[in-house]
């Protein structure tokens, strides 16, 4: 179990430009997450994905932000024309198909730092 | 609106002694809850959860209660040590919507 691995673990952008970060689940997990954590704040759901398919996504997730995951395995969170309020840690998490009588918990990554300068 | 709220933004606590860590919840359909751990610069470390189905969870040092009727849990952890220095996080969600709300998080220091 190798956990859930992001790339970049930080990345400083230019505003305007655009950034694409990469999320790779638990290998057996089925459902995957975007959240964005600001300082002082808890994580903030962003949106989910169980196998390929978007199931929902938050407000926050503005038209400049786009996430996919084509093949049901690892993830991409592009966000365009980047804007100073973008900086964040993002992060992913993933989780396994709930058993019966468990709850079902989310496992995070490292997280990606991004910075817009 | 804050649906998860941890009031406490830090706590400092001896090493050995008893460290509780408090989070309310408003949103009555919450009915699975979990603690985070979070260090500086990585993600959150998943520790422990409860159903609310359970007023109670152990895990070695960490055990979880839920009181439903006031809509608040707390994390104890004991005995406390230095590595637990870090943030924790309340998580609640209502089953089948893998939306999990997250509370503000609250600053352990366990001195030593």
């Amino acid at each position: 179990d190798t956990g859930v691995s992001q790339d970049p673990r930080h990345k400083i952008t230019k505003r305007g430009q655009n950034v694409t970060f990469r999320c790779d689940p638990i290998s057996e997990h089925n459902r995957l997450y975007w959240y964005r954590q600001t300082l002082g704040q808890g994580p903030e759901f962003l949106t989910y994905f169980q196998n390929e398919a978007q199931l929902e996504k938050s407000r926050l997730l503005s038209d400049r932000f786009s996430a996919e995951r084509p093949k049901g395995s690892f993830s991409t969170l592009e966000i365009q024309r980047t804007e100073q309020g973008d900086s964040a840690m993002y992060l992913c998490a993933s989780s396994s198909p709930k058993r019966g009588g468990e709850g079902n918990t989310i496992y995070f990554g490292e997280g990606s730092w991004l910075t817009v300068v | 609106d804050q649906q998860v709220k941890q009031n406490s933004p830090s706590l400092s606590v001896q090493e050995g002694r008893i460290s509780i860590l408090n989070c309310d919840y408003t949103n009555s359909m919450f009915d699975y809850f979990l603690w985070y751990k979070k260090y500086p610069a990585e993600g959150p470390t998943f520790l422990i959860s409860i159903s609310s189905i359970k007023d109670k969870n152990e895990d070695g040092r960490f055990t979880v209660f839920l009181n439903k009727s006031a809509k608040h849990l707390s994390l104890h952890i004991v005995p406390s040590q230095p590595g637990d220095s870090a943030v924790y996080f309340c998580a609640a969600e209502t089953s089948g919507t893998y939306k999990y709300i997250f509370g503000t998080g609250t600053r352990l220091k366990v001195l030593a």
